[in-house]
């Protein structure tokens, strides 16, 4: 069965870093998104990605953040200048609209520790 | 008032049980409704999705929406030991983003 993957799983890095989380979605999709985690907390909506452009993100997604699907599998989140209050859990998922469902499969996600 | 709301537990059954689980939202324009499990650390696996008002089965599991009432519900039945996780409601407007509830721990005791 097709499953979203994501590198690193476990991510430590400086304050103040540039860090890349990595995901690979399931072939045939073309929604890409990502999510955070803060630990202890539920899930919560960056960015939404569709024909190569944002279409749609949340107060959360600042400056800071970007994405890119720099060629036809991989799709990134960056994190240019990383703070403390970045710790959390980063998922990747995609969806398909085939069936009008709005379902989106998630990876196992990357654990980012800011130090 | 919070968009979607959900008891966090956590939640102790015994093994064989009916298990309930339940959210509510304020949103009129969330148009699909879906259930996640989350093992610790690890990331939601998609469980049931619906669109519409009514249930849905799938096995052990039934969805249950009503939008009159802007209440969903997750049966799981004959539950086991595995069944153990958070289980997460996340809705949409159609419009792709998914704003989920904060969880329910549920533990089935053997």
């Amino acid at each position: 069965e097709p499953e979203v993957t994501q590198t690193p799983s476990h991510q430590v890095t400086q304050m103040g870093q540039e860090v890349i989380l990595r995901c690979v979605p399931i072939s045939n999709h073309l929604y890409f998104y990502w999510y955070r985690q803060i630990l202890g907390q539920k899930v919560e909506f960056l960015v939404s990605f569709y024909n190569n452009e944002i279409s749609e993100k949340s107060e959360i997604f600042d400056d800071q953040f970007s994405v890119e699907r720099p060629d036809g599998s991989n799709f990134t989140l960056k994190i240019r200048s990383t703070k403390l209050e970045d710790s959390a859990m980063y998922f990747c998922a995609s969806g398909t609209d085939r069936d009008n469902t709005d379902t989106q499969y998630f990876g196992p996600g990357t654990r980012l520790t800011v130090l | 008032q919070k968009e979607v709301e959900q008891d966090p537990g956590p939640l102790s059954v015994p093994e064989g049980a009916i298990v309930s689980l339940n959210c509510t939202y304020s949103n009129s324009a969330f148009q699909y409704f879906m259930w996640y499990r989350q093992y610790s650390r690890k990331g939601p696996e998609l469980l049931m999705y619906t669109y519409s008002s009514g249930n849905k089965e799938d096995g052990r599991f039934t969805a249950q929406v009503d939008k009159s009432s802007k209440y969903i519900s997750l049966f799981i039945r004959d539950s086991q030991p595995s069944d153990s996780a958070t289980y997460l409601c996340a809705m949409s407007g159609g419009n792709e983003k998914l704003t989920f509830g904060t969880g329910t721990r549920l533990t089935i005791i053997p």
